[in-house]
């Protein structure tokens, strides 16, 4: 599975959009880019995934450029209980089920 | 649904003790995995299973078994603990192989050793 490159850390202001960028760019044609965060000490959670189309969740938005090699998730108003790091991975959608994950970036919401 | 349950949630342990951290999921889920994440770090691979009866090793197995015995239970054991296994660890599933890959956590197993 191809690597990821994400900022250590970023911060938002309550009720804005946190924009989440990731860098992907051995991605090959079939592998899918998942997000997923960590409150705090819990365990991760899913939040969208795509291939080469953006996508929209009730969670987020996730827009993959049209070469594939960067993404960004949108939460579109984020809010205090955002705080969180988040995960982009890289994986073949029928391939090896274990996932890597990198360090993430820390997103920090303030009021 | 419970989704996937750990236990125990914290645990201390003495450097050369055994012990098992229990997984189990409800969803009947193929594939199952556990994590172990250290301060500041992401989350390792340790071990996962495609199946009943079929385990594999991730990036950092060393120290530790595991088996599957059913679809449901995962269990990881320390067969000799050491300190530089304290962490937290965590269980994970999903539907498997071909599926969207969606992995279920569970709330983690914080261990120490001694």
């Amino acid at each position: 599975d191809a690597k990821t490159t994400q900022p250590t850390s970023m911060d938002c202001a309550e009720g804005r959009a946190a924009n989440l960028p990731c860098n992907h760019s051995t991605i090959s044609g079939n592998e899918y880019v998942y997000w997923y965060r960590q409150i705090h000490s819990q365990g991760p959670q899913y939040i969208i995934h795509g291939l080469k189309n953006n996508e929209t969740n009730e969670m987020a938005s996730l827009i993959i450029t049209e070469d594939r090699k960067s993404s960004t998730l949108i939460l579109p108003h984020a809010t205090l209980r955002d705080t969180a790091v988040y995960y982009c991975i890289v994986r073949t959608q029928g391939g090896s089920e274990k996932l890597v994950f990198g360090k993430g970036t820390k997103l920090t919401v303030n009021p | 649904n419970a989704g996937v349950t750990q236990t125990p949630k914290f645990q201390v342990l003495k450097t050369g003790q055994s012990m098992t951290l229990q997984c189990a999921q409800d969803m009947n889920h193929e594939y199952m995995s556990w994590y172990r994440q250290d301060p500041g770090m992401g989350l390792r691979l340790i071990h996962y299973s495609v199946g009943a009866g079929i385990t594999d090793q991730g990036e950092v197995p060393n120290g530790y078994n595991v088996s599957r015995s059913t679809t449901e239970d995962f269990p990881l054991r320390l067969l000799s603990a050491a300190p530089s296994q304290t962490s937290v660890y965590f269980c994970a599933s999903s539907r498997g192989h071909g599926n969207t890959g969606e992995l279920f956590f569970g709330e983690g197993s914080r261990l120490t050793v001694l």
